[in-house]
């Protein structure tokens, strides 16, 4: 079966300081892969969306970037963290088409804490 | 554009009452509909896909079309049904991306 790993689970960092979330799926391939932020009240938020290895599409332009260097693997990364980059970060996968089955499937995410 | 509107931010009912969740969407093709459920401390996750007109821990879902609606509902509600509710629209020219509600915070009250 499949199952999506995140890492790590919480996350605090100085303001300024580097940023790497990993994800990792197991169990399928080529997957479409995704990073969401959830923000209390304000839903879900896409940042990114990738489709295959190397291809990342960016939906919020800000300081964070992401790469896909493995099929089943998507990091999140940034340069130098703000304070407004505080937030739950989501991983999610889904089956690409042309099949029916569009629904996503999240991992458990990673708090991060920027000071 | 295509938008999800879930128009409750908060939704409070006692125990064994009936629930309605709301969730109306804006798109001019063949929607396709999902809600998921966050419980408390633990991932987001897949509730109930219109396409499967499946009932799912006592929910259901109806896609109106002519109200553009997906409204959540479950006639008795229990308390293990305190959650996060989110409902998000799959539409084929996205490139597999869910649109998403805002969420409604659902608590269940004794």
């Amino acid at each position: 079966s499949q199952t999506i790993h995140q890492w790590p689970a919480t996350l605090v960092q100085p303001v300024g300081s580097p940023l790497s979330l990993e994800c990792t799926v197991e169990g399928t391939s080529n997957p479409n892969l995704y990073w969401y932020r959830q923000a209390a009240g304000r839903g879900l938020q896409l940042l990114f969306y990738s489709v295959g290895i190397g291809q990342i599409s960016s939906e919020v332009p800000q300081n964070l970037s992401a790469s896909r260097p493995q099929d089943r693997q998507f990091i999140l990364s940034s340069k130098k963290l703000l304070l407004s980059d505080s937030g739950f970060y989501l991983c999610a996968w889904s089956v690409g088409p042309p099949g029916q089955k569009y629904e996503q499937y999240f991992g458990p995410g990673t708090r991060l804490t920027v000071t | 554009a295509q938008r999800v509107t879930q128009p409750e931010k908060l939704l409070s009912v006692f125990k064994g009452a009936p629930v309605e969740l709301k969730c109306n969407y804006s798109y001019s093709g063949s929607p396709e509909l999902f809600w998921y459920v966050q419980y408390s401390r633990q991932r987001l996750q897949l509730l109930l896909r219109h396409i499967s007109r499946e009932s799912i821990k006592g929910f259901t879902a109806d896609l109106n079309k002519g109200e553009t609606s997906f409204h959540l509902k479950k006639p008795f509600a229990q308390e293990e049904d305190s959650a996060m509710y989110y409902c998000a629209l799959s539409v084929r020219d996205s490139n597999y991306q869910l649109i998403w509600g805002a969420g409604t915070k659902l608590i269940i009250k004794p």
